[in-house]
Parts: structure tokens; sequence; C-alpha cells
């Protein structure tokens, strides 16, 4: 299994307040993604990176940001949590020469 | 903009028996990847098969294999001798390489729902 964690795997958290997730490799791939799944949507893309300090926006960045300071870390970070970020979060890492995703085992955020 | 469509939401089989899903995208391009994930309840995304575009034959992996149509825009996959294991949401996704900017996007389905039944 590809060395990924994600860190917390729960969190509940009230509305307003800031909440980090946070991505760990130990596989040294170049591109990291940070997606949220909800019933009905399937895994959308909220950001992803390709490189150290290369990050760029998915389909539903609005509420988030990202960081991404050294190869094996990438931050998500919502800065004023909303109920409707409440959802479960993956991580993914790839790397060019094969193109095929691995997924960390996910983070379920609630936001109350 | 690609888009991908699982036009089955839940799908049930019983064991030992045969079972397709289907998946079909829309793009324009003509150099792309597709995938199929597996999330059984554990909620691990699992990779379970990926085709390239430019690749004729259909990727195979055990019992597992796809039925890739380019010009139709269709890959379904297809399990064989269904396993009570195998019951899982299956997602499929796209995935277009941009060697000039060094971005893969990922474009995900919104998953299809299987059940094994004993």
């Amino acid at each position: 299994d590809a060395g990924i964690t994600q860190s917390p795997r729960h969190k509940v958290t009230e509305t307003g307040t800031p909440v980090t997730l946070r991505c760990h490799q130990t596989e040294n791939h170049r591109y990291m993604y940070w997606y949220r799944q909800d019933p009905g949507h399937g895994l959308r893309l909220i950001h992803y990176s390709y490189g150290v300090k290369d990050t760029d926006k998915g389909e539903v960045s609005d509420g988030y940001s990202v960081s991404r300071s050294k190869t094996e870390d990438f931050l998500l970070t919502l800065e004023s949590a909303t109920s409707s970020q409440t959802s479960v979060y993956f991580c993914a890492i790839s790397e060019s020469n094969s193109y095929e995703q691995y997924f960390g085992p996910g983070t379920r955020l609630t936001v109350t | 903009a690609q888009t991908v469509t699982q036009s089955q939401p839940e799908m049930s089989v019983q064991e030992a028996e045969t079972v397709t899903l289907s998946c079909t995208y829309d793009t324009s391009e003509n150099n792309y990847y597709l995938f199929w994930y597996k999330q059984p309840p554990s909620r691990q995304m699992i990779l379970v098969i990926r085709q390239e575009a430019y690749k004729q034959q259909n990727a195979t992996e055990n019992r597992f294999s796809v039925n890739f149509q380019k010009a139709a825009k269709s890959f379904s996959l297809k399990i064989s001798d269904s396993q009570l294991g195998d019951t899982a949401m299956y997602f499929c996704a796209f995935m277009k390489p941009n060697p000039t900017s060094g971005t893969y996007k990922y474009i995900f389905g919104t998953g299809t729902r299987l059940k094994v039944l004993a």
C-alpha cells in the first residue's frame, strides 16, 4: 500500500472555526490532491499540487486554501468552516510515470 | 470541459455471476486515461483497473475487465465470478495529462453502488 496518511481521521467542529487537514506521504510523489466526497456527487477536486509551493484550484475550491511547503505534506485549510463543508475528505498522490492515483484513508469532517 | 457519467446508481448481482457497470465520458481530447476505482465499506479507495486511450486492447486484471469503446466514449467494467468482497462503490475516472503545464487532473463519476448477494 502507498504510504499516505491523513490527520485527523475524524473531526467535529463548529461553524466559523478554522480547520486544517493534513496529508502526509512517504512515496516522494510529485502530485498531491484534495477531494471531497458527498452522496450523489462522487469525488470532487478541491485543490491540487504539482510540486512544492505549486498549487492550483479544482472545481470546488471556494472556502478552501492549501499549502505545500515540502514534498511529503499537503495541508487543506478551511478558514471559516460552514455546514456545507461537512464531508469526507480524501487526499491522493500520483506520479507522472504511471498516472495512477493512490488515496489516503479519508477524514470525516462534521461542521455543526 | 470533460464529464464522466455513471448512469446506474445501484446494482446487485448474485455471487458467482457476471455484472457490467457502465461509464460514459465526454471529451474532445485524443490522449487520456481512464480508471475504475473500488470503495468498499472501509472507505479506502482502491484502483481496480486502468486503460490508456491510445491502446485498443481492453485492459484486464484477473476477474475485472473493461470494454473500452473510444468512438462511443464508453468505458464499462465487467466483473466475472462475482464475490461477496466485490460489494462496494465503484467510481469511473477520466484523466487528461497536460505535459505543458505539468498538471494531471482527474474527473470522477458519481459512482455505482454494487451489492453482491449470497
